[in-house]
């Protein structure tokens, strides 16, 4: 079982509506989550980080992690064609940060 | 601020000769990484420093790779002799201590094709 995984994707979704980005990881010790975006032939970058249960907004994103499922989500609302990248859920154990494979997303004008 | 920096940005090398990459992380960040992205996967850690020491060095294929901070700062990874098969993105990225919120940024990267 890899520790993280993702929905494999590619997701595509209209201008305008709502990205559903899904993770799930088998440490249950896992500490902090991060969702980072990385455009084709570019570097990954900090979409945000949620540590706690529950919901975190920030801007049109929201985190969500769910640590009794190891699950964490990330939600792209009112999607934009810049939006279009492959999202990296990443997750933090010992200090150690392992990621997934990434979820592909093209959002269409 | 400055980002983490990468040079050089691309390198092509035939099988078997040597080569570098180095990296500047952001200004006071203490923790520096080294990891290989390939094609369609996420990043891969190869090696972890704090300050000049490496704390986490257990990914990293000590036959042909090796890596240096040697004054705390700036890092360089050496591959020699290079393979086929290390063509890939070797991505740095540094980060300042702060437990659960402890963040990494990365750099540009550096995508080797070995021929």
């Amino acid at each position: 079982q890899k520790e993280v995984e993702q929905n494999s994707g590619p997701l595509s979704v209209p201008e305008g509506a709502i990205a559903s980005l899904n993770c799930t990881y088998s440490d249950r010790g896992s500490q902090s989550f991060f969702w980072y975006r990385q455009y084709s032939g570019k570097s990954p970058e900090l979409i945000m980080f949620i540590y706690s249960n529950g919901d975190k907004e920030d801007g049109r994103f929201t985190a969500q992690l769910n640590k009794a499922s190891q699950y964490v989500s990330l939600l792209i609302r009112d999607s934009q064609p810049s939006d279009s990248a492959t999202y990296l859920c990443a997750v933090l154990n010992d200090y150690k940060l392992s990621f997934g494979a990434g979820t592909t997303v093209t959002v269409r004008a | 601020e400055a980002g983490v920096v990468q040079s050089p940005r691309y390198k092509i090398i035939e099988k078997k000769q040597p080569v570098a990459f180095w990296c500047n992380p952001i200004s006071g960040h203490n923790t520096l990484y080294w990891y290989l992205q390939n094609l369609g996967q996420g990043p891969e850690l190869l090696i972890r420093y704090e300050n000049e020491e490496a704390v986490d060095d257990s990914q990293l294929p000590k036959d042909r790779f090796s890596a240096e901070r040697l004054k705390g700062v700036d890092s360089t990874l050496k591959i020699q002799p290079a393979e086929l098969g290390d063509s890939a993105v070797y991505l740095c990225a540094s980060s300042l201590d702060r437990g659960v919120e402890e963040t990494q940024y990365f750099g540009p990267g550096t995508r080797l094709l070995v021929l």
